[in-house]
């Protein structure tokens, strides 16, 4: 079955300019998150789905990130007046949301870069 | 606060050699375990994952893991290693309640010799 895509795979921007980034989960799974990864570091956790819930945006770096998710499915990353300290792969993931342990499932990225 | 450290940045070995990733982690009670891998450009594969039961777990690839509670441990291990296995490996651990969001270490980078 379809992975978790993400689109653009790459995006380049100016500073000060205003990003999306979409994510599509794989069908069925009620549980979304971002993530982002800076160079030469680890994945940070951004922002939290699941299903009709208040989303966890606890991991957010500053109000200029938001994010939604359309219908429980697709979401977009949003990221406003783009700083060069926003440069880094910000990944996607989604789960089927169990009470034994979730696993969860990557797409492959989008690269942002602010010049 | 809850941490995954992988203390080893960047690993080297030859092709065919063992290998072994090593990871700890620091929470009051025994969290869910992952090993990722992230090739040049891609996004992250999961390798195995540890919920519960056996502590020593098969994954994709020739990889396992073996949990040791008393250590605080997951370490990641392969008898013989690929050309093919160079990439970054991430460690992570979720969690039984709260947020489902993972906790990554750092990452370790690992090159393979011919």
């Amino acid at each position: 079955g379809a992975g978790v895509s993400q689109s653009p795979s790459n995006k380049v921007t100016e500073k000060g300019k205003d990003v999306e980034l979409r994510c599509d989960p794989i069908s069925g799974h009620t549980a979304l998150y971002w993530y982002r990864q800076s160079l030469g570091q680890g994945l940070e956790f951004l922002i939290y789905f699941q299903g009709n819930s208040a989303p966890d945006k606890s991991g957010l770096p500053s109000d200029r990130f938001s994010a939604e998710r359309t219908g429980g499915s697709v979401s977009t990353l949003t990221i406003q007046r783009t700083q060069q300290e926003d440069s880094a792969v910000y990944l996607c993931a989604s789960s089927l949301v169990r009470a034994a342990g979730d696993t969860q499932y990557f797409g492959p990225g989008t690269r942002l870069t602010v010049l | 606060a809850q941490s995954v450290t992988q203390p080893d940045i960047h690993i080297t070995v030859s092709e065919g050699a063992s290998l072994e990733l090593r990871c700890n982690y620091s929470y009051g009670a025994t969290p869910y375990l992952f090993w990722y891998v992230q090739s040049p450009g891609q996004g992250l594969q999961l390798l195995l994952k540890y919920f519960s039961g056996d502590t020593l777990v098969q994954g994709i690839k020739g990889f396992e893991a073996e949990f040791k509670r008393s250590q605080s441990s997951f370490n990641l291990r392969k008898p013989s290693v690929h050309w093919s296995d160079a990439a970054e490996y991430f460690c992570a651990v979720g969690f039984h309640t709260g947020r489902r969001a993972l906790t990554f270490g750092s990452g370790t980078r690992l090159q393979v010799q011919p």
